[in-house]
């Protein structure tokens, strides 16, 4: 089955305690790409990846790391969680990069909270 | 500033009824729009797209309407159905792969049995 996993679902952390967000799609897709959603803002990109060792900052990168040594995998990293980076994280993949419409498929989500 | 807004944070209609979800953009150079639907505990679904060149475009009960003019897009649902009920994103992007893809803060429908 085609699809993009995220690990871990759910995540209750304190200020500071570095923690890492698994992405990982077997779809072969070139593009992956990390949201978050915050209530009113809708979904905002983090980081994207155009291809292996090729990332790039979105609209809202400060406090996150990305990296994509691997083509399937594209984990977000939180170096030193603060309470503003709680959120709802999305990650997608697509077969080329998201402009000319081309649909991207999203992972089921990850709910952080930053205590 | 938003370049994709979606002014109707929440819709109820009764079942069998027309659902209309609006979205409004400020960007001229946005070529492609595209509409994804989302469920509680779930990841966005894409659900339908038009490119700027058309006016519409129909997917069986969805139906996508494009007034470049106006910057607007519309999302028609007819007949509204209970498992329509789902958070829907607006989201629109430029004509090249480089270009984002920016969402809307979305619209939550309710379709009432």
């Amino acid at each position: 089955e085609a699809q993009v996993t995220q690990n871990p679902r759910y995540l209750i952390t304190v200020t500071g305690k570095k923690l890492t967000v698994t992405c990982s799609q077997n779809m072969n897709h070139e593009y992956m790409s990390w949201y978050r959603q915050d209530p009113g803002l809708g979904l905002r990109q983090i980081y994207y990846s155009m291809n292996v060792e090729v990332t790039d900052k979105g609209d809202v990168p400060e406090g996150y790391k990305v990296s994509r040594k691997e083509k399937r995998n594209f984990p977000l990293i939180l170096e030193s969680p603060s309470p503003n980076q709680t959120s709802l994280y999305f990650c997608a993949s697509s077969l080329v990069a998201g402009g000319t419409g081309e649909t991207q498929y999203f992972g089921p989500g990850t709910r952080l909270l930053v205590l | 500033d938003q370049q994709v807004k979606q002014n109707s944070p929440s819709l109820s209609v009764q079942e069998g009824r027309i659902s209309i979800l609006n979205c409004d953009y400020t960007n001229s150079m946005f070529d492609y729009f595209l509409w994804y639907k989302k469920y509680p505990a779930e990841g966005p679904t894409f659900l339908i797209s038009i490119s700027s060149i058309k006016d519409k475009n129909e997917d069986g009960r969805f139906t996508v309407f494009l007034n470049k003019s106006a910057k607007h897009l519309s999302l028609h649902i007819v007949p509204s159905q209970p498992g329509d009920s789902a958070v829907y994103f607006c989201a629109a992007s430029g004509e090249t792969s480089y270009d984002k893809v920016i969402f809307g803060p979305g619209t939550s429908l309710s379709v009432i049995p």
